[in-house]
């Protein structure tokens, strides 16, 4: 099994604050996506990134893709109270029959007023 | 508005009870998964179907079973539930495609406790 771990598990900050989390893995994965997830909801999607190097900007949202394919991190610039969630990210793994996703462990994220 | 749902949102069962969670999915995709998610490891696969009556096995599957008779329903089975699979259930949908290039849909989830 391939693992992502993400850092740190658990964030508290005020809003106006900026942010990373880190995804990182010993494996190399031909693309990456973010979810973020809503108390009582499913993750839902933010961004694929599937270049090594690539950048993507979401408004406040940042991510971007290692060089080498195996890590990713995600900067929230001036966190409001609405990006409170938890923050997935995901390595996509080929099965030869089908896609499927391999899920880091997660970043809890709290902003408050 | 493209829509994943499951038959319960709370479920709390004995131990040794048959368990079925059912996932549908209104938006015609091949790919069906059965995640459960646990504070600290994030999601983790148990099971998922590229077609009809296809399946293959997750990460976890021990303990679990699945069926899809139709491509808009997709079924986890706990044969014998027992205490450590209390856990919030997911089920997720996709296309079938290359290149990892796809987004999964998820249902709002399903908690279940087993007593």
């Amino acid at each position: 099994t391939q693992l992502l771990e993400q850092s740190p598990q658990f964030l508290s900050i005020q809003e106006g604050e900026n942010l990373t989390v880190y995804c990182n893995s010993s494996s190399v994965f031909s693309s990456l996506q973010w979810y973020r997830q809503e108390p009582g909801e499913g993750p839902v999607l933010l961004v694929t990134v599937v270049t090594g190097g690539e950048v993507k900007k979401l408004k406040r949202l940042t991510f971007q893709f290692g060089d080498a394919r195996k890590d990713s991190s995600l900067h929230i610039t001036a966190a409001q109270p609405g990006d409170t969630g938890l923050y997935l990210c995901a390595g996509d793994v080929n099965t030869g029959t089908a896609s499927k996703l391999t899920f880091g462990t997660g970043t809890r994220l709290q902003v408050t007023l | 508005d493209v829509k994943v749902t499951q038959s319960s949102r709370y479920l709390v069962k004995r131990t040794g009870e048959k368990v079925f969670l059912e996932c549908v999915q209104d938006m015609d995709h091949e790919n069906m998964f059965w995640y459960r998610q646990d504070p600290g490891l994030g999601l983790r696969l148990i099971y998922f179907s590229y077609d009809v009556k296809m399946k293959e096995k997750g990460d976890i599957p021990e303990g679990y079973s699945v069926s899809r008779e139709k491509k808009e329903r997709f079924s986890l089975i706990l044969e014998s539930a027992s205490t450590n699979q209390t856990s919030m259930y997911l089920c997720a949908s996709s296309l079938l495609s290359s290149g990892g290039l796809y987004e999964q849909f998820f249902g709002p989830g399903t908690r279940l406790t087993v007593l």
